[in-house]
């Protein structure tokens, strides 16, 4: 059973405007939320993380946002830009990584 | 740094036959994890060491999957005889600490083709 549920498979959004991309987990153990981006033919790299502790985390352009109570995680990417076009994993931690199945992004010029 | 090396890249081989992928991780780095990707389940952890032991190999399918870390630069995994099934792109990563909140950095992978 997934854990960790990336229910959206793709998501296409103009240059410049905001990308919203969501996870569900359904564990209540895990304390720690991370999302990596995936190009072809690479492996992932990590993009941003949060705690559980926290609702929200920014860096850059790059926002994820927390919400415990629905077992819910967003990442917001904004301004969208074409080289964010990629696959992205919503992961949890509890001592190991569980990660959800992946989402492509693409970003149209 | 050259980053998470894996070999080989890609590998074709035919049902029953032996197959071995390679990594090297990141010098200095104490914990190492094999990942699976298929398009049905995603990215799965099979199994992760810490300086060299292993600690969880509950994520290996069955016993024609085997891993072994000899020393702090290299590990392989293993599947003997292989399968159709077993086909998708494996990962390899590399890091300082556990899971937890340390961040993994995952070599380019091996594409295995089982026929």
């Amino acid at each position: 059973d997934q854990q960790v549920k990336q229910n959206s498979p793709s998501l296409s959004v103009q240059e410049g405007r905001i990308s919203i991309l969501n996870c569900d987990y359904t564990n209540s153990m895990f304390d720690y939320f991370l999302w990596y981006k995936k190009y072809p033919a690479e492996g992932p790299t990590f993009l941003i993380s949060i705690s559980s502790i926290k609702d929200k985390n920014e860096d850059g352009r790059f926002t994820v946002f927390l919400n415990k109570s629905a077992k819910h995680l967003s990442l917001h990417i904004v301004p969208s830009q074409p080289g964010d076009s990629a696959v992205y994993f919503c992961a949890a931690s509890a001592h190991k990584l569980v990660f959800g199945k992946g989402m492509k992004l693409t970003v149209n010029p | 740094d050259a980053g998470v090396i894996q070999s080989p890249r890609h590998e074709v081989t035919e049902m029953g036959q032996e197959v071995t992928l390679r990594c090297k991780p990141i010098s200095g780095h104490d914990y190492l994890f094999w990942y699976r990707q298929t398009m049905m389940r995603g990215l799965e952890l099979l199994i992760y060491f810490n300086n060299n032991v292993p600690i969880d190999d509950s994520g290996m399918p069955e016993d024609r999957f085997s891993a072994k870390m000899p020393n702090a630069s290299f590990s392989t995994l293993k599947i003997q005889p292989s399968e159709p099934r077993d086909s998708a792109v494996y990962f390899c990563a590399s890091s300082t600490g556990g899971a937890e909140d340390n961040e993994q950095f995952f070599g380019p992978g091996t594409r295995l083709t089982v026929l």
